[in-house]
C-alpha cells in the first residue's frame, strides 16, 4: 500500500461539463474525507465518509456536488455543470476510525481541477 | 469561532539559515495540533503531531513547539535546505464530534533561495 492514491492528477475541462475524481485510501482506513484547496489557502473541508456512509457534508457542497463511497474502499468525487469558480485543487485523506487523535491521518496528492 | 492563524503568509531566506514559523490559535475543545509542509501541486504531509501535554515535537531538521496556554505553536526549521520550498499549515484538530475536524491555517508559503 503506497499511502491514499487520487486520480486523475489533473483535469482540465469546459466549463458546463461534468467531471469525476476518484480516491483510493490506504486500505486499513475506513474514514474518508474531500477537502477542497485554492490557491495561498489551506484545505476546506468538503464532505467525510465513515466506511459507505457519508457523515457529514459542508455547506461549500453545493447541489451540483456529490460523493459515493459505495462498498466503503474507494470514493469518487462528481461536479455537474463545472464553473470556473470550481476550479481548485481537490484533496482526498483517510484515517482510522478507531484513532481518536488523527495520528494516521493521511493525504493523497490531489487532483488540480482547471475550468475554461 | 475556531480559527488558526499563521505568520508570516510568506518568508525568504538564504540555504543554510534558519527560520520561525508562527501559528496561533482559538480552537475549543483542542485535541492536538500538527504540522504540514505541502510542496507545490502535492498534498500535505505531516511532520509533527503534538497533544496538549507535549510542548516539543522533533523531526529532524524541523522542530515544533506547543504552548497550550497562550494557545501558539512555532515550527523552527535548522540548516535550511533548497527542498524546505514549500507552504507549511499550521492545523488544530478538535476535540469533540464523531470525527476529529481539523481546523487549518492558511499556510505559510517558505522559499529558499541559494
Amino acid at each position: 500500500d503506497t499511502g491514499v492514491s487520487q486520480n486523475p492528477r489533473h483535469k482540465i475541462t469546459k466549463r458546463g461539463q461534468n467531471v469525476t475524481f476518484r480516491c483510493d485510501p490506504i486500505s486499513e482506513h475506513n474514514r474518508l474525507y474531500w477537502y477542497r484547496q485554492t490557491l495561498g489557502q489551506g484545505p476546506e473541508f468538503l464532505t467525510y465518509f465513515q466506511n459507505e456512509a457519508q457523515l457529514e457534508k459542508s455547506r461549500l457542497l453545493s447541489d451540483r456536488f456529490s460523493a459515493e463511497r459505495p462498498k466503503g474502499s474507494f470514493s469518487t468525487l462528481e461536479i455537474q455543470r463545472t464553473e470556473q469558480g470550481d476550479s481548485a485543487m481537490y484533496l482526498c485523506a483517510s484515517s482510522v476510525g478507531t484513532d481518536r487523535s488523527n495520528y494516521g491521518y493521511t493525504f493523497g496528492s490531489g487532483t488540480r481541477l482547471t475550468v475554461v | 469561532k475556531n480559527q488558526v492563524e499563521q505568520s508570516p503568509q510568506s518568508l525568504i531566506i538564504l540555504e543554510g539559515k534558519n527560520c520561525t514559523l508562527q501559528c496561533n490559535y482559538t480552537v475549543s475543545p483542542f485535541s492536538n495540533l500538527r504540522w504540514y509542509k505541502q510542496d507545490t501541486g502535492r498534498g500535505p504531509v505531516s511532520l509533527t503531531i503534538m497533544t496538549f501535554s507535549e510542548n516539543t515535537k522533533s523531526n529532524g531538521r524541523y522542530t515544533a513547539t506547543l504552548d497550550a496556554d497562550t494557545k501558539q505553536s512555532s515550527l523552527h526549521i535548522t540548516a535550511s535546505q533548497l527542498s524546505d520550498s514549500a507552504s507549511y499549515i499550521c492545523v488544530v484538530s478538535l476535540g469533540s464530534g464523531g470525527y476529529n475536524k481539523l481546523i487549518f491555517g492558511a499556510g505559510t508559503r517558505l522559499a529558499v533561495h541559494p
